[in-house]
């Protein structure tokens, strides 16, 4: 079964500054693709970035971008010049494409200082 | 533009008791889950479903029981509550393309929290 572990229950960055949060994940498949997704206070679940499996580029979205290290199965998300709004809970998570299943892991609650 | 919609929004049950979390999407989507969110635990996979008709479990079905009758609705049953379903259930759902294609756009309702003394 697929896994997906985030060790960092919280992180703290300074605003306008970058960092990064770290995911590694357990899998034999070789069909999947990989997401990050922001929970602010509201709940509500906001779709960051995703990697596909296949690609060895890794994905950016303005200031946001992963290292994807297939490998290492490791999947990490930077955020350059962090701002207030960043401020939520990440998940990582897995999409199997032969189940069909999305799992994600425990969340790190990313905290930044003004 | 309802999007996902979950009901009700707050429950609290008496263990042994019985309840049907809704859920309903207008979107035409073929994807539904059910997950449930821990502090610490992150959101867990209860049960999901690629389409009417077909529905499979998660990381953590003991205890729910969902059905697909149509695409849009995918009701979640507890059938006896206990303590430990205690949560905030979120109910998803999205698009699934032809290949594996997804975009991972993944559409959540609003959650329902759920109490179970």
């Amino acid at each position: 079964a697929q896994t997906v572990t985030q060790s960092q229950p919280e992180m703290s960055v300074q605003e306008a500054e970058t960092v990064t949060l770290s995911c590694t994940y357990d899998t034999s498949e070789s069909d999947y693709y990989l997401f990050w997704y922001k929970q602010p206070p509201s709940r509500q679940m906001i779709l960051v970035i995703r990697q596909e499996a296949y690609k060895q580029q890794n994905a950016t979205e303005n200031r946001f971008s992963v290292n994807f290290q297939k490998a290492a199965k490791s999947f990490s998300l930077k955020i350059s010049d962090s701002q207030l709004g960043d401020a939520a809970m990440y998940f990582c998570a897995y999409w199997s494409g032969n189940t069909g299943k999305l799992i994600f892991g425990q969340g790190t609650t990313l905290q930044v200082k003004p | 533009n309802a999007g996902v919609t979950q009901t009700p929004k707050f429950q609290v049950l008496k263990t042994g008791q019985s309840m049907t979390l809704q859920c309903a999407q207008d979107m035409n989507h073929e994807y539904m889950s059910w997950y449930r969110q821990d502090p610490g635990m992150g959101l867990r996979l209860i049960h999901y479903s690629v389409g009417a008709g077909i529905t499979d479990q998660g990381e953590v079905p003991n205890g729910y029981n969902v059905s697909r009758s149509t695409t849009e609705d995918f009701p979640l049953r507890l059938l006896s509550a206990a303590p430990s379903q205690t949560s905030v259930y979120f109910c998803a759902s999205s698009w699934v393309l032809a290949g594996g294609l997804w975009t991972g756009e993944l559409f959540f309702g609003e959650g329902s929290r759920l109490t179970v003394l």
